[in-house]
């Protein structure tokens, strides 16, 4: 196994255009997290799944934030109406259970909105 | 509501030179304690785990200890490769997801 894997690791996106984002967890892993991470700041929780199953969300997540994770295998975020606020590292997490092994974080795609 | 607080922001030092990085935490009921480390442009790196006050664990230079309210990241001798921004994170036994503080930016200087 390689790890979490993210695509792409860059996107360019004008202001208003969707973009969507991929994320293939390690595949013994059931959990599967979003985390958002601007310059300087720690990550921050988006949403998390348990196999197939969204468990939570971020109050900060606005609705133009969607997850999916079918089949509780790879993951995809997709943002709407993209703003340039929107402009951050997207990381993605795999764990086993409750992670009492620790998360297992992948290299995150770079978005930035102009 | 579960907090993450990191000191300092920022972090100097020359090789050799030891020091100690700060997290403070407020968890309503403290699953586990975990350390990461973040080079630029790339996605955290999984450091330690602790789960109980008194705890220890180590790494080559780096060693992490838990008490109820803080966790020190030890930097023995640190080299210039040990140059990282470290991430203290916190996960509570009602919810599954990771809170984490802000970072400390070690920068060690040959």
């Amino acid at each position: 196994d390689t790890g979490v894997s993210q695509n792409p690791r860059h996107k360019i996106t004008k202001r208003g255009q969707n973009v969507t984002f991929r994320c293939d967890p390690i595949s013994e892993h059931n959990r599967l997290y979003w985390y958002r991470q601007t310059l300087g700041q720690g990550p921050e929780f988006l949403t998390y799944f348990q196999n197939e199953a969204q468990l939570e969300k971020s109050r900060l997540l606005s609705d133009r934030f969607s997850a999916e994770r079918p089949k509780g295998s790879f993951s995809t975020l997709e943002i709407q109406r993209t703003e340039q606020g929107d402009s951050a590292m997207y990381l993605c997490a795999s764990s086993l259970g409750q992670g009492a092994k620790g998360y297992t974080f992948g290299s995150g795609t770079r978005l930035t909105v102009v | 509501e579960d907090q993450v607080t990191q000191s300092p922001e920022a972090l100097r030092l020359q090789e050799g030179e030891s020091s100690s990085l700060n997290c403070s935490y407020t968890v309503s009921g403290l699953r586990g304690l975990f350390w990461y480390r973040q080079d630029p442009g790339k996605g955290p790196e999984f450091l330690f785990t602790l789960y109980s006050a008194g705890e220890e664990k180590e790494k080559e230079r780096l060693k992490a200890t838990l008490t109820k309210k803080e966790s020190f990241l030890h930097i023995t001798a640190p080299k210039p490769e040990d140059s990282a921004t470290y991430l203290c994170a916190v996960s509570s036994s009602n919810t599954g997801k990771l809170i984490f503080g802000q970072g400390t930016t070690l920068q060690v200087k040959p």
